[in-house]
């Protein structure tokens, strides 16, 4: 199992453009996550889902947009980049969000800088 | 809302030591679980240990063990005979049991240095 893979590794957008950071994971998840992680900082949740087809808001979710089609993916969509979304994403999945199924695997991130 | 607040933001320890990472949170929810993620340089995040909330005993994986204290809202994570390979950020998270959802609150994090 490849586990959660993201796409791209790192990327530098200009002010006002738009890009989608892909996020996969071949484990049957039901439950999965976007995360961004400021310098220093702890995670905070942008978005989540529970199954395809399934969306909702976390934390910080101005500024981005998500779809859940398949089990498989959940794309973050970044419309209009601003520097202040310069930071680390993170996708996870888990299976559940008991136990003993409820860890949350997480991909390698993607580094996005806005200039 | 739910906040989780680590105070230390950096710690340091000589290898074979034990070191305690303090991690405090707000809730007034009974059921919940408690999370110590690591996050070396190389950034991935791993799962180090969980607590569920109900249980009393506290959890162990091998060097690490956690101090849950439900009263005084508080989770340490210790790490018994520390390792060079220990060093990295770690994270302290919780998630209401209630939510259905699995989402987590993470604290800001605590970068720990083990020392040859």
């Amino acid at each position: 199992n490849a586990g959660v893979t993201q796409t791209p590794k790192f990327r530098i957008l200009k002010i006002g453009q738009s890009m989608t950071l892909q996020c996969t994971q071949d484990m049957n998840h039901n439950y999965m996550y976007w995360y961004r992680q400021d310098p220093g900082m702890g995670l905070k949740l942008i978005y989540y889902s529970v199954g395809a087809g399934i969306t909702d808001k976390g934390e910080v979710p101005n500024g981005y947009n998500v779809s859940r089609s398949t089990t498989e993916d959940f794309p973050l969509r970044l419309e209009l980049a601003a520097p202040s979304q310069t930071s680390v994403y993170f996708c996870a999945s888990s299976y559940s969000w008991t136990r003993p199924n409820n860890e949350q695997f997480f991909g390698p991130g993607t580094r996005l800088t806005v200039l | 809302a739910q906040t989780v607040t680590q105070s230390q933001p950096e710690m340091s320890v000589q290898e074979a030591e034990t070191v305690t990472l303090s991690c405090t949170y707000d809730t007034s929810e009974n059921n919940y679980y408690l999370f110590w993620y690591k996050q070396p340089p190389s950034r991935q995040m791993i799962l180090v240990i969980r607590q569920e909330a109900y249980k009393q005993q506290n959890a162990t994986e091998n060097r690490f063990s956690v101090n849950f204290q439900k009263a005084a809202k508080s989770f340490s994570l210790k790490i018994s005979d520390s390792q060079l390979g220990d060093t990295a950020m770690y994270f302290c998270a919780f998630m209401k049991h209630a939510s259905n959802t699995g989402k987590l609150i993470f604290g800001q994090g605590t970068t720990l240095q083990v020392k040859p």
